[in-house]
């Protein structure tokens, strides 16, 4: 069966000290991996895609990495405005997106 | 704002009324998705429609709910006597084309509450 499982499920930092999200997937022909955040009361706003082992891509203090089974959100150096729940989907070709429940991020200041 | 709109944000029901829910893809987009969000869980996949065609219906119950994507006008998911197990956030997203690899883009969601 295709699974996406994220860890840690909640994380709380101190404002500048830096970790990383896991995303680890047991699928059938990924066709790409999607990183988003959300905020409460809010949609999931998009962040990167990764479509191969070995691709990264960045954005301010966030950089993703991808292997063949899994995805790290790395976060350098957060700030309070960086907490919010980050989710990762799996895309399975057509229409079939399969999402992760998701890390709760709070950085403290 | 040319992004996912959703309305009404929330919504509240009585147990065996009907909710209606409405999303506009962002422009350009041909493709909506409907996803449910209970607390703590991850977006569960519902239904995914094309202008006027269903192409993937298998995360919607059979019962109760339908969801249409009309030539003109939102897409409407809609769900006939509303039960409290109804209770959710349901997402809308919106896409270019399929099997592309294009991100989805989602609304900021209806919140319904059934009394």
């Amino acid at each position: 069966e295709d699974q996406v499982t994220q860890s840690p499920e909640a994380l709380r930092l101190q404002e500048g000290e830096s970790s990383s999200l896991n995303c680890s997937y047991t699928v059938s022909g990924l066709r790409g991996l999607f990183w988003y955040r959300q905020d409460p009361g809010k949609g999931p706003e998009f962040l990167f895609t990764l479509y191969s082992a070995g691709e990264e891509k960045e954005k301010e203090r966030l950089k993703a990495t991808l292997t063949k089974k899994e995805s790290f959100l790395h976060i350098t150096a957060p700030k309070p405005e960086d907490s919010a729940t980050y989710l990762c989907a799996v895309h399975l070709g057509g229409d079939k997106i399969i999402f992760g429940k998701g890390t709760r991020l709070h950085i403290l200041p | 704002n040319a992004g996912v709109m959703q309305n009404p944000r929330h919504l509240v029901r009585r147990r065996g009324q009907e909710a209606r829910l409405r999303c506009s893809p962002m422009k350009g987009h041909s493709h909506v998705y409907w996803y449910r969000q209970l607390p703590e869980e991850g977006l569960k996949f519902m239904v995914y429609l094309q202008k006027e065609n269903i192409i993937d219906e298998s995360g919607m119950p059979k019962e109760r709910f339908s969801a249409e994507f009309p030539k003109e006008g939102p897409s409407i998911l809609r769900i006939q006597q509303v039960v409290r197990g109804d209770s959710a956030a349901y997402f809308c997203a919106s896409s270019p084309a399929v099997g592309s690899g294009q991100p989805q883009h989602f609304g900021d969601g209806t919140r319904l509450s059934i009394l």
